[in-house]
């Protein structure tokens, strides 16, 4: 059963235009949703999060969108910069399983020049 | 502050042996979080420590298995290893509350013979 489901594996742009990453969930309990970045060899590290009170969190050129009744949520990048080219995780959690997250199965990230 | 450090790197076992893994937290951190990372599986959650007890637990057979000392620290143990455990195992320390960020280590890479 998977709870979140990042459905393209890959997603290939040019420098300077926008990411669009995308990310759909199942579990209505969840109320915040985090964003991780890994590069190989290295752990995740935290990008972006929001709570389920809001439907827009901005952070630089970082966006996170929520759609709560369309269990929905992307990433926005802008402008895309080659050192951005990683695996992007969504990551949902919920007060009642304290700190547990749930990722999902990532998306790669290709910033071409 | 120091990051999440986790030894050893890189360990390579036979099938049916045991591993020992450990996770030091950042300080003031009291949860420790344990993830297994595969190709297919994306990240996988395994357990949660807080204040030595095991808080939550994923859907791994009772091979794995994890304390978590007064000072935080956490280990984790695999027994009668299969080749399917090789994966990438990264523990994540944080405060221990709901929406709060998670910091992850570089990981373990595991390779079972």
């Amino acid at each position: 059963d998977q709870q979140v489901k990042q459905n393209s594996p890959s997603l290939s742009v040019q420098e300077g235009r926008i990411s669009i990453l995308n990310c759909d969930y199942t579990n209505s309990m969840f109320d915040y949703f985090l964003w991780y970045k890994k590069y190989p060899a290295e752990g995740p590290t935290f990008l972006i999060s929001i709570s389920s009170i809001k439907d827009k969190n901005e952070d630089g050129r970082f966006t996170v969108f929520l759609n709560k009744s369309a269990k929905h949520l992307s990433l926005h990048i802008v402008p895309s910069q080659p050192g951005d080219s990683a695996v992007y995780f969504c990551a949902p959690g919920h007060t009642g399983a304290n700190s547990k997250l749930t990722f999902g199965k990532g998306i790669t990230l290709s910033v071409r020049p | 502050k120091a990051g999440v450090t986790q030894t050893p790197r890189y360990l390579i076992k036979t099938r049916g042996q045991q591993v020992t893994l450990s996770c030091s937290p950042i300080s003031g951190h009291r949860s420790v979080s344990w993830y297994q990372q595969t190709p297919g599986q994306g990240l996988q959650f395994l357990f949660e420590y807080f204040s030595e007890t095991q808080r939550n637990k994923g859907n791994f057979p009772g091979r794995f298995s994890g304390r978590q000392f007064s000072n935080s620290r956490s280990e984790m143990n695999v027994s009668t290893l299969e080749l399917g455990d090789s994966a990438l195992y990264l523990c994540a320390s944080s405060h221990g509350t709901s929406g709060g960020e998670q910091f992850f280590g570089p990981g373990t890479r595991l390779t079972v013979l």
